[in-house]
């Protein structure tokens, strides 16, 4: 059965540093999103994508973010100078269609010391 | 204010008992997904409901959509310890294509 995958599964930066996430949607889904879970905290939707663009993006989604797909398979999160508080576990997902069910990764569980 | 309320926040019951889950809204839903998600891990999707009133079945889960799709339910019929999980509803409304996540609900069975 088709899955997400998310790689790495744990990075671990220092406060400032630019950190790449990235994620693998199912092959034939159109629409990718990120969301990302503060330990304790409930999932909170980032950013959704579709035809090479930002569809949406939540207050969270700031300058420090960005998005790609550089190929023809993979999504990428970026974030260029990371703070103590993006420490948390990040899901990527995708959907065939905008308003289908979304399938998750396993997360990369991101720590900012 | 939280978009999609779930109750309770936990339930430890005895393995053979029944239990429910409850996700409630004041807005309303295109879908409804349950998803089960397991420590460390991403959400697993269980189930999505589209029209109003319907019910879904997965083996010993039953999954139901209110009638003005504000408010869904999850029923678990004897429950065994393998059902041990974080269950969460999320919504998808018809103006944007975010998920919006319930708290979750921590069922815990014992043997």
């Amino acid at each position: 059965e088709p899955e997400v995958t998310q790689t790495p599964s744990h990075q671990v930066t220092q406060m400032g540093q630019e950190v790449i996430l990235r994620c693998v949607p199912i092959s034939n889904h159109l629409y990718f999103y990120w969301y990302r879970q503060i330990l304790g905290q409930k999932v909170e939707f980032l950013v959704s994508f579709y035809n090479n663009e930002i569809s949406e993006k939540s207050e969270i989604f700031d300058d420090q973010f960005s998005v790609e797909r550089p190929d023809g398979s993979n999504f990428t999160l970026k974030i260029r100078s990371t703070k103590l508080e993006d420490s948390a576990m990040y899901f990527c997902a995708s959907s065939r269609q905008g308003l289908y069910e979304q399938y998750f990764g396993p997360g990369t569980r991101l720590t900012v010391t | 204010t939280q978009l999609l309320e779930q109750s309770p926040q936990f339930l430890s019951i005895q393995e053979g008992e029944n239990l429910t889950v409850y996700c409630n809204s004041s807005s309303v839903f295109s879908s409804l997904q349950w998803y089960r998600q397991e420590p460390g891990e991403g959400p697993v999707l269980l189930v999505t409901v589209v029209t109003g009133g319907e019910v879904k079945k997965l083996k010993r889960l039953t999954f139901q959509f209110g009638d003005a799709r504000k408010d869904s339910s999850l029923h678990i019929t004897a429950a065994q310890p393998g059902d041990t999980g974080l269950y969460l509803c999320a919504g998808l409304r018809s103006n944007d294509y975010k998920l919006s996540f319930g708290a979750g609900t921590t069922v815990t069975v014992r043997a």
